[in-house]
Formats: C-alpha cells, sequence, structure tokens
C-alpha cells in the first residue's frame, strides 16, 4: 500500500520550546492529510484536517494557534507544537487519503511521533 | 465523532477464527466500513474496507449485514502477531473518526 512517513519518530523537548513534526506522502500526492493526536491507552482524537495551499481545518477544542499546521505542498504537512508544555505529551500521527473513485477512499497512517515535554 | 461501536476486548487462541463485530446503526448510504488495527506504539494500519458487498483480502475477510447496520472482521487464522487494538470506522465525509476499538489478544 501507500507509504505515509512521519519525522522525527520521537522527540524531547524542554517546556516552552517549539516542535515541529513532518508528515509525508512518499509515493503519493495527497492535497488533504489529517492530524491525530493520543493519550496512553485512549483512542485516536482527530486534531485538524490539513489543506495543500490553504488553511487547516480544526476540531471543536483544538487550540489552533498552538498546534500550527502548514501544508505547503502536495507531499508534505508540518504539525508545529508551539509552547509546548508537559500536557501536550503525546503520541501524534498524521495520515494521507487516496480516492479510488469519488466516494471510495483509503486512508495510510504515519508510523506516529511519540513527544514528551519536560 | 466516531459513528461504531464494538466490544472493548477478546481473546482468541492461536490459529483459530478470530471474528470482531462492529455495529455502525446509523450508517448512511454512501458511507464505507473500514476497518484498522494498531499494534502498541504504531500508527495503524489498513486491514479491508467495503460498502455493501462482502469483501476479503489477504489478510482479513469484512461480512456487511444487509441492512448495513453492522459488519464482522474475519481474521481467519489468527497469530501472535495479529494482538492490536482493532478499529472499526465508517466514514463521515472526509474524516475518520476513531471509536475506543476492540483489543484482540492471541493466545498460544
Amino acid at each position: 500500500g501507500a507509504v505515509v512517513s512521519q519525522h522525527p519518530s520521537w522527540v524531547i523537548c524542554k517546556s516552552g520550546t517549539s516542535v515541529k513534526i513532518e508528515c509525508r506522502s512518499l509515493d503519493f500526492q495527497a492535497t488533504t492529510m489529517f492530524w491525530y493526536r493520543q493519550f496512553p491507552k485512549q483512542s485516536l482524537m482527530l486534531m485538524a484536517t490539513s489543506n495543500e495551499g490553504s488553511k487547516a481545518t480544526y476540531e471543536q477544542g483544538v487550540e489552533k494557534d498552538k498546534f500550527l499546521i502548514n501544508h505547503a505542498s502536495l507531499t508534505l504537512s508540518t504539525l508545529t507544537v508551539t509552547s509546548a508544555h508537559p500536557e501536550d505529551s503525546s503520541f501524534y500521527i498524521c495520515s494521507a487519503r487516496i480516492w479510488l473513485s469519488r466516494t471510495n477512499t483509503e486512508a495510510f497512517f504515519g508510523q506516529g511521533t511519540r513527544l514528551t515535554v519536560v | 465523532d466516531a459513528k461504531t461501536t464494538q466490544p472493548p476486548s477478546m481473546d482468541c487462541a492461536e490459529g483459530r477464527a478470530a471474528n470482531l463485530p462492529c455495529n455502525h446503526s446509523t450508517i448512511s448510504g454512501n458511507e464505507y466500513v473500514y476497518w484498522y488495527r494498531q499494534i502498541h506504539s504504531q500508527g495503524p494500519q489498513y486491514i479491508i474496507h467495503g460498502l455493501k458487498n462482502n469483501e476479503t483480502n489477504e489478510m482479513a475477510s469484512l461480512i456487511i449485514t444487509e441492512d448495513r447496520k453492522s459488519s464482522t472482521l474475519i481474521l481467519p487464522h489468527a497469530t501472535l502477531r495479529d494482538t492490536a487494538v482493532y478499529y472499526c470506522i465508517v466514514s463521515v465525509g472526509n474524516q475518520f473518526y476513531f471509536g475506543t476499538g476492540t483489543s484482540l489478544t492471541v493466545i498460544p
């Protein structure tokens, strides 16, 4: 299947600093990518939809000024966690879709990024 | 919000078929049913998806009821490496919303 790659796989940062996570679709173009967050022993929570060339759409309760999303090309979306705090420590996962028809789609996920804020 | 309900956990003996149920009673006509699984600390892995007809691939089979209000994922010969959390997702527009999933444990 299609490959979605995230970088880095894990990162440790100090409180108050910013961290950038990259998500790349390696063998296909993705006009839309999705960012999820997962806390321990919980399910994935959709944070935002990243649209190439336009502003991201954030889910209710997600601070857009804290989680900056940039989707500058058809193969790259970035999530920047600004002024990180320990409560932002989580597993961040991106996803990209391939459309098989107008309504039939497959979603592929990156391997995730483990963020620890100390 | 997720539109699916799944049992929180299941056990299956190694080599036997694992049958994972999912209820999606409010599914609309053009929404697909997707199954993904997540092994600890990894991103979700695609398994299979379908609209109305039953589907089979090299990993699993998907059985969708005629009224489409429920489905079952079948792993025909479960192995220890199939131990994971399995998520049933109904596509809502462009987004995928994950429910709580079923934690499947394959027992030797």
